[in-house]
């Protein structure tokens, strides 16, 4: 199946400082990748879809200004979670649609200190 | 409007047969998913199915589709332990080009005894 790839896998940074995610898909092109966030024993919500050279669409809840998305690409998405929070601390998924599947990637571990 | 709904645990000794259950609201969905999340890692696709087929085998893995009860199910041949993890069911209501959103269900945790 197609590969997604995300870094950093885990990080640890301090209240308000800014972290940016990559996401990339290895071996095909994504014009449309699709951003998820994970709570503990919780199921997926998905934040946002990352279009490549145009805005991302947020989700009803998810703000835009904090959760920065570009997708400068049509192989990388980066999401910027700015002025990170404790409660931002979360497991963070990545994700692209290759043929009739859709493909994630390993999740980026967050924790705000 | 769209719900996809799981049991929570399953607890299975190895060797046996895993049936993991998913029902589903949008009967307009063309393909449903299902997924494997270990822990601390992302989702892995294990398996899809068309909403025209009733069946489709892929090694261990026999998922079953039954359109009318919206109801969906992955079953595991002679589970191992490393086929613990959370298995996730998915859907892609009207799915017909580069959008269309995954709706997961809540995941069931599979728990594989030696």
């Amino acid at each position: 199946g197609a590969v997604v790839s995300q870094h950093p896998s885990r990080v640890i940074c301090k209240s308000g400082t800014s972290v940016k995610i990559e996401c990339r898909s290895l071996d095909f092109q994504a014009t449309t990748m699709f951003w998820y966030r994970q709570f503990p024993k919780k199921s997926l919500m998905l934040m946002a879809t990352s279009n490549e050279g145009s805005k991302a669409t947020y989700e009803q809840g998810v703000e835009k200004d904090k959760f920065l998305i570009n997708h400068a690409s049509l192989t990388l998405s980066t999401l910027t979670v700015t002025s990170a929070h404790p409660e931002d601390s979360s497991f963070y998924i990545c994700s692209a649609r290759a043929g009739t599947g859709q493909f994630f990637g390993p999740g980026t571990r967050l924790t705000v200190l | 409007g769209e719900d996809v709904e799981q049991s929570l645990f399953l607890s299975v000794r190895e060797g046996d047969s895993s049936v993991i259950n998913c029902t589903y609201t949008d009967s307009s969905s063309t393909y449903l998913y299902w997924y494997k999340q270990e822990p601390g890692a992302g989702l892995q696709l294990l398996t899809y199915i068309f909403s025209n087929m009733d069946m489709k085998q892929d090694q261990r893995l026999t998922v079953l589709l039954n359109k009318k009860d919206k109801h969906l199910s992955l079953r595991i041949a002679d589970t191992q332990t490393g086929d613990s993890a959370i298995y996730f069911c998915a859907e892609i209501p009207n799915y017909g080009g580069s959008q269309g959103n995954l709706i997961f269900g809540k995941g069931t945790k599979l728990s594989v005894k030696p």
